[in-house]
């Protein structure tokens, strides 16, 4: 089965830090995009980085320069290194796949049930 | 940035209705359009990939279309199972954007 499982959400107090994992199963993360997409309670959607099949990363402003995605291939994980955490990082963050190769959707098409991170 | 602008913000209708969504985009996508279920707790569904095509396993009373910078959803024949929140995304660049979202609530 082709799942992504998120761990590592926690509570952590203003200017800690965080590592969140998401262990996939069914699929090589190297052969995907591999993102992290987040919600805040009661909000919508928002992109937060992603490893690219070719291991080119991206972050979303509000991230960047804090936070560091990251891929171990042999393990077929993908990691969120969270520092210098802020209040309205609080969110659940969700793993989610992407094919660009063509083959597949070039969407987000598999997601995980998410980890709660909480900065208070 | 590409801004998604998605309407309505919500909507109420029956079951047995035809319900239309519509997302905007601020610059030419051609067809890098998805859409997306939510329901409460519950991680995101893809519905619609590349504005049209439609991810397996989801009934085909969901369509999508469009293309450019205009783009909609389309349920033929609402079911009690489909009032949740609904997402348009691009994937044409980062930053990856998402609409704000539109809840379909029962009548």
């Amino acid at each position: 089965e082709v799942q992504v499982v998120e761990s590592g959400g926690d509570l952590v107090q203003p200017g800690g830090s965080l590592r969140l994992s998401c262990a996939a199963s069914g699929f090589t993360v190297n052969n995907y995009y591999m993102s992290w997409v987040r919600q805040a309670a009661g909000k919508g959607l928002e992109w937060v980085s992603t490893v690219f099949d070719g291991g080119r990363t991206d972050y979303a402003d509000s991230v960047k320069g804090r936070f560091s995605i990251s891929r171990h291939n042999s393990k077929n994980m993908v990691y969120l290194q969270m520092n210098s955490l802020r209040p309205e990082d609080t969110a659940v963050y969700y793993c989610a796949r992407g094919d660009s190769s063509g083959w597949g959707p070039d969407a987000f098409d598999v997601w995980g049930r998410g980890a709660m991170v909480t900065v208070s | 940035d590409i801004q998604m602008t998605q309407s309505p913000s919500s909507l109420s209708a029956s079951v047995g209705d035809r319900v239309t969504i519509t997302c905007r985009t601020s610059q030419t996508i051609t067809n890098y359009l998805n859409w997306y279920q939510q329901k409460p707790g519950k991680a995101p569904n893809l519905l619609i990939y590349a504005a049209s095509s439609l991810q397996g396993g989801v009934p085909s009373r969901f369509s999508g279309s469009g293309s450019g910078t205009d783009f909609t959803l389309t349920i033929s024949s609402l079911q009690p199972e489909d009032f949740a929140t609904y997402y348009c995304q691009q994937s044409s660049s980062t930053p990856y954007t998402f609409g704000l979202g539109t809840k379909l609530e029962i009548k």
